[in-house]
């Protein structure tokens, strides 16, 4: 079963922040967010491998709660460029069959 | 410079047809994963393999065939048998230890 992220859309000021939120029904191994322009493929952001983990990126960062089997993507001081459809992805119950969230559709404006 | 190919980039296909979407990748990656897209939808898994000659179904892994004879390749074929294939198709390959997916350009499938 696909995590289920939300909001399912999001419309930003540039310089605003936002919240990405990815929630899974089983347990969580791991957690890696793709960022995909229109027409285009995913391009990785980043990964997390352990619970409590946070990682940043520029101005985007993330957690992951192992225990809720949630992880989060935070978007700071939003930028044009940040517009997209973002995804979380999971391994399924720790294989390698690897999955992907329902996705989140961003547009920054100016 | 180390990438993963797809082709063709636009495909169309009469019902009732096969069609074989390529996916070549050359970052010496063993596992290789096939995932559906349809507009405003997130990822599905069609099919994945992390060996050569080996591959198991995804979620969605009605109407489509794969094979995995080498390493560098995973073709997709959508058969006659799939409702509904007008979708946008992705390839992507990673290391077997850790999912960090590099992804191929996509094949839009056009059912006329």
């Amino acid at each position: 079963q696909q995590p289920v992220q939300s909001p399912q859309a999001v419309i930003l000021r540039e310089g605003e922040d936002a919240v990405i939120n990815c929630s899974s029904s089983k347990a969580l191994y791991s957690v890696h967010w793709y960022r995909q322009k229109h027409g285009e493929a995913p391009v990785f952001l980043m990964i997390l491998l352990k619970g409590g983990e946070q990682k940043g990126h520029d101005k985007i960062s993330a957690s992951f709660n192992e225990k809720k089997q949630q992880s989060s993507l935070y978007l700071t001081a939003s930028q044009l460029s940040y517009s997209g459809t973002y995804f979380c992805g999971t391994d399924d119950s720790g294989t390698y069959k690897y999955i992907f969230g329902t996705g989140t559709r961003l547009k920054v404006l100016a | 410079d180390g990438g993963i190919t797809q082709s063709p980039k636009y495909l169309f296909r009469k019902e009732g047809q096969n069609v074989t979407l390529s996916c070549e990748q050359n970052l010496n990656h063993d596992a290789m994963y096939w995932y559906r897209q349809d507009p405003g939808q997130g990822l599905r898994l069609i099919y994945y393999s992390q060996i050569v000659n080996d591959f198991q179904k995804g979620d969605i892994a009605e109407g489509y065939s794969v094979s995995r004879e080498k390493k560098e390749s995973f073709p997709l074929t959508v058969t006659s048998a799939q409702k509904n294939p007008t979708a946008f198709y992705l390839c992507a390959s990673s290391r077997q230890t850790i999912f960090e997916a590099f992804f191929g350009q996509g094949t839009r499938l056009t059912v006329v």
